[in-house]
């Protein structure tokens, strides 16, 4: 079993829904976690931290639930552009998930 | 903004040869980590290291893979002698992490990345 868990996907939602992920990790240790965005072919990009208390950024809001040890991400108002894989990570030394996938299409 | 820099960007080569990829971290980071990347395992940590010390390089194969850090602005990780099994692509990612805040960290950045092909 991996440490960090994600749904594959794909999740294929016309623009403009609301989306969202959830990513499971299994050291309950972790304090740091973060959300990661990557386009095809390219590297992975810091989209977001990831709070107790929840962070928001513009259309994207990230939370953390310990007690189930799980994160997630809300996309709002979905773009063509943000069509991507989306990697979640937790640890002091960042464990990755293997990513969703999403795609948003007209 | 700042880049981290990785090369090669793509590097074929046959079975059995020496591979060194080359990573120059962002000015002022103190951490760097080298990760590869498959479609079957995703992102696997290879290396990581903090003020040019190497703390945890559990995840590399250790009887073909070295990685060093010869100066602050310098990081590489050689595979010698290359495998098949080997062709990935090859991250590197340079960060901030304050040594007395052992516990949470930062995001980090991430280079383009090394796309080995071993035939």
């Amino acid at each position: 079993r991996k440490e960090v868990e994600q749904d594959p996907g794909p999740f294929n939602v016309p623009e403009g829904a609301t989306v969202a992920f959830n990513c499971t990790y299994s050291n309950s240790a972790s304090q740091s976690f973060f959300w990661y965005r990557q386009d095809c072919r390219k590297e992975p990009k810091l989209l977001m931290s990831v709070y107790s208390s929840g962070n928001e950024d513009g259309r994207f809001t990230a939370q953390l639930n310990r007690a189930s040890q799980y994160i997630s991400l809300l996309i709002r108002d979905s773009k063509l552009s943000d069509s991507a894989t989306y990697l979640c990570s937790a640890g002091y030394i960042p464990t990755f998930g293997r990513g969703t996938s999403l795609i948003v299409h007209p | 903004d700042a880049r981290v820099t990785q090369t090669p960007r793509h590097k074929v080569t046959e079975m059995g040869q020496e591979v060194t990829m080359r990573c120059q971290p962002i000015l002022g980071h103190n951490t760097v980590f080298w990760y590869r990347q498959t479609m079957m395992q995703g992102l696997e940590l290879l290396a990581y290291f903090r003020n040019r010390a190497p703390l945890d390089d559990s995840g590399m194969p250790k009887d073909r893979f070295s990685a060093e850090m010869p100066d602050a602005t310098l990081a590489t990780l050689k595979i010698q002698p290359s495998e098949p099994r080997d062709s990935a692509v090859y991250f590197c990612a340079s960060g901030f992490q304050p040594g007395q805040a052992m516990i949470k960290g930062y995001g980090y950045t991430f280079g383009s990345g090394t796309r080995l092909t071993v035939v």
